[in-house]
């Protein structure tokens, strides 16, 4: 079946960086692009990123342009966030999910998603 | 960038009844629309997308509705399982996609 894990959270210092990861299984990773989207406690949910299936393009949240960086290695079925300069406002559950695609090829919405990892910023 | 606006924020309703919940575009999304349930402690769960279209596994009970910049989400006979909050989500227009501020459904 379809999954998505994500790893790498934990406790930080603000100005410090993390690198999560997304590591999925189920499916043919390499034909799907992958978003990340976050969830500050009690709060609803923000898209952050997306990185293409092939890698060739990326896409940012303005709240996260400059200092989050989207990666992956389709020989490993792994997705990367490189958080960066974290701060307070970044404190999140951060989750990965598969952008979805239709049988005629079409983009659509996130049809799978990991269970989170949960990232704290604080001194 | 397409903002979207749900109402209520929380909905009382008990088991058994009919729930409606909106959602808002401020732009036309046409139909590319989507909800998704989530459950305390849980990862969203993506119920539907093309503003109407049931995901795999969702019951029928959860019926999608709208075009433009007016959608609804009516689940027909609440379930216990099914007190949660609900987010819809726009990918017409992105990036960036853009979703709701959510809909609680709490038990009356």
């Amino acid at each position: 079946q379809v999954k998505l894990v994500e790893s790498g959270g934990g406790v930080v210092q603000p100005g410090r960086s993390l690198r999560l990861s997304c590591t999925a299984s189920g499916f043919t990773f390499s034909n799907y692009g992958i978003h990340w989207v976050r969830q500050a406690p009690g709060k609803g949910l923000e898209w952050v990123a997306l990185i293409w299936y092939d890698g060739t393009n990326e896409h940012y949240a303005d709240s996260a342009k400059g200092r989050f960086t989207v990666s992956r290695d389709n020989s490993k079925n792994t997705v990367y966030l490189q958080l960066s300069s974290l701060r307070a406002e970044d404190t999140a559950i951060y989750y990965c999910a598969r952008w979805g695609i239709t049988s005629g090829g079409l983009y659509y919405a996130l049809d799978a998603w990991g269970q989170g990892t949960t990232v704290a910023v604080s001194s | 960038e397409t903002v979207m606006t749900q109402s209520p924020a929380t909905l009382s309703a008990s088991p058994g009844q009919r729930a409606t919940l909106s959602c808002r575009a401020s732009q036309s999304v046409n139909t590319n629309l989507a909800w998704y349930q989530q459950k305390p402690g849980q990862a969203p769960r993506l119920l539907i997308y093309g503003a109407s279209t049931r995901a795999t596994g969702i019951p029928v009970r959860f019926t999608g509705s709208g075009s433009g910049t007016a959608f609804t989400l009516t689940i027909s006979g609440l379930q216990s399982e099914d007190f949660a909050v609900y987010y819809c989500q726009q990918y017409n227009d992105w990036p960036p996609w853009t979703f709701g501020q959510g809909t609680k459904v709490e038990i009356k």
